[in-house]
């Protein structure tokens, strides 16, 4: 597609439940990240995906969250066991890495998610 | 490691002056550096960025960046702030010698440009 797109824009959920985000990154973009952005607070990484390579899951802030991304397509971020400290804006974004990875984000709109 | 400091965060200027919105970073070795902007409810987009050679890195909507290697900076910079560039401004850093590919960004600067 022409951007990286993300689904829901929205989720409200209720604390305990489990919830799924959807990253349909920019075709041919072989790098996939996920970012969480809390209310007043900076971009915080989560998981990057390059390829066929494993994942960089080193940002997970605990076993509730996982990704998963075939190939160089679409990923899903799932939280489960929601927490009222999981609500923020999750963004995804992709790139395309060159040989010396100078290449920028392209980032989706994000989904905010709010546990009640 | 690398880390991204945005020692401000909220810069107010008035329509026609000149902004500056700070930067400093850490890498171990030498840096790449972007500015993104966050406008209200969408996600980041990009401005700039420096990899290397011209210190003065020029980017979208007329706003320019300058690297610093003595003062590790990269301040944002526009010669006339209009009330269209309020919002949230995100500098971010990659060492490009480390191999680690994510990118580090800064906790973000509120600019707000009254009229």
């Amino acid at each position: 597609g022409a951007g990286v797109s993300q689904s829901p824009s929205n989720k409200v959920t209720e604390k305990g439940k489990d919830v799924e985000l959807r990253c349909d990154p920019i075709s041919g973009h072989t790098a996939l990240y996920w970012y969480r952005q809390r209310l007043g607070q900076g971009l915080e990484f989560l998981i990057y995906f390059q390829g066929n390579s494993a994942p960089d899951k080193s940002g997970l802030p605990s076993d509730r969250f996982s990704a998963e991304r075939t190939g160089e397509s679409v990923s899903t971020l799932t939280i489960q066991r929601t927490q009222q400290e999981d609500s923020a804006v999750y963004l995804c974004a992709s790139s395309q890495e060159g040989r010396l990875g100078a290449g920028g984000y392209t980032f989706g709109s994000g989904t905010r998610l709010t546990v009640v | 490691a690398q880390s991204v400091a945005q020692p401000e965060d909220q810069v107010n200027v008035a329509e026609g002056n000149p902004l500056t919105v700070k930067c400093t970073y850490s890498v171990s070795g030498n840096p790449y550096l972007f500015w993104y902007v966050q406008y209200p409810n969408r996600g980041l987009q990009f401005l700039l960025k420096y990899i290397t050679g011209d210190n003065l890195v020029k980017g979208s909507y007329g706003f320019e960046a300058e690297f610093n290697k003595s003062q590790t900076s990269f301040h944002l910079k526009k010669p006339s702030a209009l009330v269209s560039d309020s919002a949230l401004y995100f500098c971010a850093v990659r060492d490009k010698n480390s191999g680690y590919s994510t990118l580090t960004f800064g906790k973000g600067t509120m600019l707000l440009v009254s009229p």
